[in-house]
C-alpha cells in the first residue's frame, strides 16, 4: 500500500474485553514502532520490532498488553481485559531501516474507547 | 518518564512571525527527529538532525542541537495559519535497540 494503514480506525469496547489492533506497514520495511498517545498528551513507546531481531517490549505498560509481527509484515497490537486507563489513541509507525538513521511513517491511529 | 519535556506546551501567534520550540532529553542519542502531526491524525517527519550535526536547515525550518545541554530547537520562520498543529521532537536512543523517544509536543496555533 501507499502507506501505513491501521484498522479499525475507532473501536468502542467494554472494560474487561479483549481487543486486537492491526497495523499494516508500508511495503519492505523492516522496522515497526507501536506508539500510544493519550488525548492531548504525546506518544508514549510501547513497542519495537527490527527485523528479525528480537523485539524491544520495554515500553509495553502490564502484561495485558501484548503484540507480535506476522512474517516480517502486518503486526497486531492485543489489550486483554482492558481498563479505562487503556483508553488512547494507537499509533503505528514504520520505518525502511532498522539502523539509527531512519525516519518513522505513521499510520492515521486507532482510537480505543473503554466505557 | 521516557518522553523528553518541550516547551512551550502552547504557542498562539500571528501570522509571518517566528515561532520557536525547545526540546530536552535525557539519554545520549544517535539522531533527533522533529515531526508534525495535525488534530487527530498521524504523524509526519519533518527534519533529521545527526548528533554530530549543530544546526540544519530545510525550508522554513531551523532546527539546532545541542547535546551537552541535551536540547534541541525547532525555528519555523514566517509563519501561516497552515503551520497551525502540534510538534512533536523525537530522540533516537543510542545503544541498546536505538528505539526513538518521543517529547510532549508543542500545539502551535497560528492566526492569520
Amino acid at each position: 500500500g501507499a502507506g501505513v494503514s491501521q484498522s479499525p480506525s475507532n473501536k468502542v469496547t467494554e472494560k474487561g474485553k479483549d481487543v486486537e489492533l492491526r497495523c499494516d506497514p508500508i511495503s519492505g520495511h523492516t522496522a515497526l514502532y507501536w506508539y500510544r498517545q493519550s488525548l492531548g498528551q504525546g506518544l508514549e513507546f510501547l513497542i519495537y520490532f527490527q527485523g528479525n531481531s528480537a523485539p524491544d517490549k520495554s515500553g509495553l505498560p502490564s502484561d495485558r498488553f501484548s503484540a507480535e509481527r506476522t512474517g516480517g509484515s502486518v503486526s497486531t497490537l492485543t489489550i486483554q481485559r482492558t481498563q479505562q486507563e487503556d483508553s488512547a489513541v494507537y499509533l503505528c509507525a514504520s520505518s525502511p531501516t532498522t539502523g539509527s538513521a531512519g525516519e518513522l511513517f505513521f499510520g492515521e491511529g486507532s482510537r480505543l474507547t473503554v466505557l | 518518564s521516557q518522553q523528553g519535556e518541550e516547551d512551550p506546551q502552547a504557542l498562539s501567534i500571528q501570522e509571518g512571525e517566528n515561532a520557536t520550540m525547545n526540546c530536552s532529553y535525557k539519554t545520549s542519542i544517535n539522531n533527533l527527529q522533529w515531526y508534525r502531526q495535525n488534530s487527530g491524525r498521524g504523524l509526519v517527519h519533518l527534519i533529521l538532525i545527526r548528533s554530530n550535526e549543530r544546526e540544519k536547515h530545510s525550508g522554513r525550518l531551523r532546527v539546532t542541537l545541542d547535546t551537552s545541554k541535551k536540547s534541541s530547537s525547532l525555528l519555523i520562520t514566517a509563519s501561516r495559519a497552515a503551520d497551525t498543529a502540534s510538534y512533536f521532537c523525537a530522540a533516537r536512543v543510542l545503544g541498546g535497540t536505538d528505539k526513538l523517544i518521543f517529547g510532549t509536543g508543542t500545539r502551535l496555533q497560528v492566526f492569520p
